[in-house]
């Protein structure tokens, strides 16, 4: 059973669309870090949080701890934020990560 | 800043080869990590550094997969014999400390084909 599940696998949008990506994990966390990969393997870490929600421009962050459960929004999408969003829960100063949810924004 | 170094960026080997990667880290980063991301699937933890001590090498295939990191700045991991199943990108990443709030910062990547 993994132990970090994200929703969808894939997703396709058109631009400017409001994105929703679901992350569900089954282990007792510290944090949960959100991060994008580029084609190519660039990973960039977007969020970390422990609680509540947290925004940076059009992304936004949510984790709820009891539910072990955490959302990453993407409001007015754009096709540069096409890209794989990886979520991360961490324990005992370690990473799991997710398989990662494809995102394309179409113009 | 500079950031997270690898080298080469692609490779292709053929089975029961042998391969090594490269990492310079971000100056002044004490804490380096080795991952291996599988095709469609996120990357995965083989080896963390902190200085050059090993913290968690846990998931290390040690009877193939060896890593180093003598003075404390680059590391190298190195693969011998290769199996077709290592057909990998494998990422190096670094963080000024081992905390899970220290965010890491993650290279290019080298691409490894096993035929």
């Amino acid at each position: 059973k993994n132990e970090v599940e994200q929703s969808p696998q894939n997703l396709t949008a058109q631009e400017g669309e409001f994105i929703t990506i679901n992350c569900s994990y089954s282990v007792g966390i510290s944090a949960l870090h959100w991060l994008q990969q580029h084609p190519g393997g660039g990973i960039v870490s977007l969020f970390m949080l422990s609680s509540g929600k947290k925004k940076h421009g059009r992304l936004i962050a949510t984790i709820n701890i009891q539910e072990k459960h955490s959302s990453l929004h993407i409001t007015a999408s754009h096709p540069r934020d096409s890209a794989v969003y990886i979520c991360a829960p961490s324990s005992n100063y370690k990473l799991t990560f997710g398989k990662g949810t494809l995102l394309t924004v179409n113009p | 800043e500079a950031g997270v170094a690898q080298s080469p960026r692609y490779k292709i080997i053929e089975k029961r080869q042998s391969v090594a990667f490269w990492c310079n880290p971000i100056s002044g980063h004490a804490t380096l990590y080795w991952y291996q991301q599988i095709l469609g699937q996120g990357p995965k933890l083989l080896i963390q550094f902190q200085n050059n001590g090993v913290v968690d090498d846990s998931q290390l295939p040690k009877d193939r997969f060896s890593a180093e990191r003598l003075k404390g700045v680059d590391s190298t991991l190195k693969i011998q014999p290769a199996k077709l199943e290592d057909s990998a990108v494998y990422l190096c990443a670094s963080s000024l400390g081992p905390s899970i709030a220290d965010t890491q910062y993650f290279g290019p990547g080298t691409r490894l084909t096993v035929l």
